[in-house]
């Protein structure tokens, strides 16, 4: 256990559906971000989030909307999704943002649109 | 726009074989690297982390060295075992955007 949790672990949604996806840590963290893996593609960084306040929006669609209440959780709230949205999402942590802080991963969220 | 690149895609081992798998990244401009263990459905696991100082860190059976003028990786396994099985996934910090990207990774199977 990384001290990153992420619910539910799998989610099929259809099209016409909105959803939300919940991360928390347990770390004292200051910094959380979203990323998504999808098969046969790098891992790719969607959002960021430092100190509750938005750093990156790596040209995500807007049918992707990012929450951040604390530094302790994140959410991702999801509507009208695609089939191509079909992914594993992950949330991960670090103490802040930058290069010197190690970045801790939940286990995942595994979303299929239908 | 900084690439990183993973081979081979799939390997596949009998059990206590030594192996080698391969990074690379396309801009030599990085903070750090780091060697990531992932299982199937699961999260990340980080391995071991180089800066860019740096040129190999060392985990138990673990090896990672990093040449970063040449821009490469290498992960040593020795002794491989079937618990090793899993796809290990290549990062790379950018500098300047602090940003992790990685590889698309290389999945291991160890068969016993």
């Amino acid at each position: 256990e990384t001290g990153v949790t992420q619910t539910p672990r799998h989610l099929v949604m259809g099209m016409t559906n909105k959803k939300s996806l919940k991360c928390e840590q347990h770390l004292g963290h200051n910094a959380m971000y979203w990323y998504k893996q999808s098969a046969k593609k790098p891992l790719e960084l969607m959002f960021v989030y430092n100190f509750k306040e938005q750093t990156e929006n790596n040209s995500v669609p807007s049918r992707f909307s990012p929450e951040c209440p604390n530094s302790s959780h994140l959410f991702l709230h999801l509507h009208t999704l695609q089939p191509e949205d079909s992914a594993l999402y992950l949330c991960a942590s670090s103490q802040a943002f930058g290069s010197m802080y190690e970045q801790y991963f939940g286990p995942g969220t595994r979303l299929t649109v239908t | 726009k900084q690439e990183v690149t993973q081979i081979p895609a799939a390997l596949s081992v009998p059990e206590g074989e030594n192996l080698v798998l391969n990074c690379s990244f396309t801009d030599s401009a990085i903070y750090n690297l780091q060697w990531f263990r992932q299982d199937p459905g699961k999260g990340l696991t980080s391995l071991l982390l180089i800066q860019s100082s740096q040129r190999e860190q060392t985990s138990g059976r673990l090896n990672a060295s990093l040449d970063k003028s040449s821009g490469r990786s290498t992960l040593y396994i020795a002794a491989s075992q079937p618990g090793d099985s899993a796809t290990y996934l290549c990062a790379v910090t950018q500098g300047g955007s602090e940003k992790l990207v990685f590889g698309k990774g290389t999945k291991l199977t160890v068969n016993p």
